[in-house]
């Protein structure tokens, strides 16, 4: 079981909808990860929260908006997605703030569909 | 700025054989690197780690790795694999004080009985 948990698991929504997807982690790790990974290639890394900041935007588009509550709970807002948006959506936390040599821990998943 | 080149996309291989996957960095300040397994429609797990000490690593589940710092390597290894293993391997490196996690592009592990 992993000790990252993201909602949904599967999502298909249309062009116009805004969604969310979540993440949540309760090891006490103070760095969040959003990632963006397509079939057969790595994860891309999207953003980073250190301690509850934005500390890196990849250049990813406006409609992707990322928000982290408190420090258990990320969440990635979705509005007027593209089809090449369809991939899956990780979710990972590390212990450190992010800039240190503490692995980082991933969740299973959100599969996006964009129709 | 750190990189990682995992040599083979694909590595077949034939149940209780042994099979090594290699992956090489290139970086210009101390590293931290990772193996990742990935199975099929779930997330990454941590297979296993080198922050320092001994350069040899191991996994609970028969995998190893050994950090060579003269060759910028750290390739994993199993004497023999179980048709359980097949799965994506991801090597990746984080330098020091960086945020960023780099991953390479992958190797497939394909067990054929």
């Amino acid at each position: 079981d992993t000790e990252v948990t993201q909602t949904p698991k599967h999502l298909v929504m249309g062009m116009t909808n805004k969604k969310s997807l979540k993440c949540e982690q309760h090891m006490g790790h103070r760095a969040m990860y959003w990632y963006k990974q397509k079939a057969k290639k790595p994860p891309e890394l999207m953003f980073v929260y250190s301690y509850e900041k934005l500390s890196i935007n990849e250049s990813v588009p406006s409609r992707f908006s990322p928000e982290c509550p408190n420090s258990s709970l990320l969440n990635l807002h979705l509005h007027a997605l593209q089809p090449e948006d369809s991939a899956l959506y990780l979710c990972a936390s590390s212990q450190d703030g992010g800039a240190g040599f503490q692995p980082q821990h991933f969740g299973d998943g959100t599969r996006l569909s964009i129709l | 700025a750190q990189s990682v080149t995992q040599l083979d996309s694909q590595v077949p291989v034939f149940e209780e054989a042994p099979v090594e996957l290699r992956c090489n960095y290139s970086s210009s300040v101390s590293v931290y690197l990772f193996w990742y397994v990935q199975y099929p429609n779930q997330g990454l797990q941590l297979l296993l780690k080198y922050l320092s000490g001994s350069t040899l690593v191991e996994s609970i589940n028969g995998f190893e790795a050994e950090f060579n710092k003269s060759q910028t390597s750290f390739h994993l290894r199993k004497p023999s694999v179980h048709i359980s293993d097949t799965a994506e391997y991801f090597c990746a490196v984080r330098g020091g004080g960086a945020q960023k996690l780099v991953f390479g592009q992958g190797t497939r592990l394909t067990i054929n009985p």
